[in-house]
């Protein structure tokens, strides 16, 4: 079964620095990976993913993470974060196509120092 | 766009009772799913739905029950609650018949005592 770890339960970081959340996971087996953002008293929102093809996924509102299978990593990068990225960053993976069985890493809370 | 709907948002049970949280999308999404969030635990799957009139046990099943009523609405049955599911409970759907929920309710809060 995939295991995730997140290895920084909270990180605080100021304005305008850069930021890494790191997450590992377990089996490198046609694995799929996913990082999730929430925000106080809201549900979860999907972030980023990979699936195949290049290893470096971009969202939106400039984060990115970089798949390595080397090191079985999936790290969450900003360079400049702002004060609304405040926010609890999940990371997740399931192995295999078709499989609903998406695992879950235990989160990171990143804070924001003005 | 309301997205994904739950209901109620916060609810206090003695233990032995029973009740039903209510899911309702409004993406004509497939896949619709059941999670509950503990501290420091993240996200764990108790059941999932693949489509309409089909259901699955996830990770955490025991003590829960579900219901596919029609595409838009996926129940959450606790028969009788117990401390141990004091918990957030989160639904979620996704468009494609695959793995990754895409949208998210707000949660349930749900505390028994």
């Amino acid at each position: 079964a995939q295991s995730v770890t997140q290895l920084d339960s909270q990180v605080p970081v100021f304005e305008e620095a850069p930021v890494e959340l790191r997450c590992n996971y377990s089996s490198s087996v046609s694995v799929y990976l996913f990082w999730y953002v929430q925000y106080p008293n809201q549900g979860l929102q999907l972030l980023l993913k990979y699936l195949s093809g290049s290893t470096l996924v971009e969202s939106i509102n400039g984060f990115e993470a970089e798949f390595n299978k080397s090191q079985t990593s999936f790290h969450l990068r900003k360079p400049s974060v702002h004060i609304s990225d405040t926010a609890e960053y999940f990371c997740a993976a399931v192995s295999g196509a078709g499989s609903y069985q998406l695992t879950f890493g235990k989160g990171t809370k990143l804070s924001v120092i003005p | 766009n309301a997205g994904v709907t739950q209901t109620p948002k916060f609810q206090v049970l003695k233990t032995g009772q029973s009740m039903t949280l209510q899911c309702a999308q409004d993406m004509n999404h497939n896949s619709m799913y059941w999670y509950r969030q503990d501290p420091g635990m993240g996200l764990r799957l108790i059941y999932y739905s693949a489509s309409e009139g089909t259901t699955d046990k996830g990770e955490v099943p025991n003590g829960y029950n579900v219901s596919r009523l029609n595409k838009r609405e996926f129940s959450l049955r606790l028969e009788s609650a117990a401390p141990s599911q004091t918990s957030v409970y989160f639904c979620a759907s996704s468009g494609d018949r695959g793995f990754q929920p895409q949208h998210f309710g707000d949660g349930t809060r749900l505390s028994i005592l």
